[in-house]
């Protein structure tokens, strides 16, 4: 079965611009989930959706905001790039279950803004 | 508050030997789960490990084990037998339930296994 994909896997970008990622589940999995990583601030949660839907939400700007398809593949946009959006970007993606899901991460995206 | 913390410097361990890697959290829900992860140099989130808080026995993925003391609210990491291929960053997290509930992540641990 074919891991969690990211593309694009590294993007330079300037201050101002805005950028979307994308990110593909395992098949099967439903929820997905973002996470930014810094040197600074270790891996913060961005957002999670489930079917379509924002479940759950980290505390980052407006500029931050993501989507979900119906083929559970998602995209997370930020508008208005600061310096301090360079980051690796992580996607996970977890299949429902009844207890507490797994999650499986991609290889990241590599944001450098300049 | 800081929900899980690791603070053990940089680890060495000589290759083929054990190592253990620390991990505390804090919760007051009675039902959570707990996850490590290793991050190579590469990126990459590997899971590693699953202990949930109701689980009777210690996790075990082959050379991976949890030792889950919950009343010191400890789920510490054991690596048997060290390969030069552990080298990375660890990462210790844990999910809790709620409807806001989401994977929270300790600020990691690395790991230079020697040969």
């Amino acid at each position: 079965k074919a891991g969690v994909t990211q593309t694009p896997r590294y993007l330079i970008k300037t201050r101002g611009q805005q950028v979307t990622l994308s990110c593909s589940p395992i098949s099967g999995h439903r929820s997905v989930s973002w996470y930014q990583q810094t040197p600074g601030q270790g891996l913060q949660f961005l957002f999670e959706y489930f079917s379509e839907t924002q479940r759950n939400k980290g505390n980052f700007p407006g500029r931050f905001s993501g989507r979900q398809f119906s083929n559970s593949r998602s995209e997370m946009n930020v508008s208005t790039l600061e310096l301090g959006d360079s980051a690796l970007y992580l996607c996970a993606s977890s299949f429902p279950t009844t207890g507490f899901e797994t999650q499986y991460f991609g290889p990241g995206t590599r944001l450098l803004v300049l | 508050a800081q929900k899980i913390t690791q603070t053990q410097p940089g680890m060495f361990v000589q290759e083929k030997e054990a190592v253990t890697l620390d991990c505390t959290y804090d919760t007051s829900d009675p039902s959570y789960g707990l996850f490590w992860y290793k991050q190579p140099s590469s990126g990459e989130m590997i899971f590693l490990i699953y202990q949930g808080s109701y689980d009777q026995q210690n996790a075990t993925e082959g050379r991976y084990s949890l030792n889950f003391q919950k009343a010191r609210k400890s789920a510490n990491l054991v690596i048997s037998a060290s390969q030069l291929g552990d080298s990375a960053m660890y990462f210790c997290a844990m999910r809790e339930t709620g409807a806001n509930s989401k994977l929270t992540f300790g600020k990691g641990i690395t790991l230079s296994v020697r040969p």
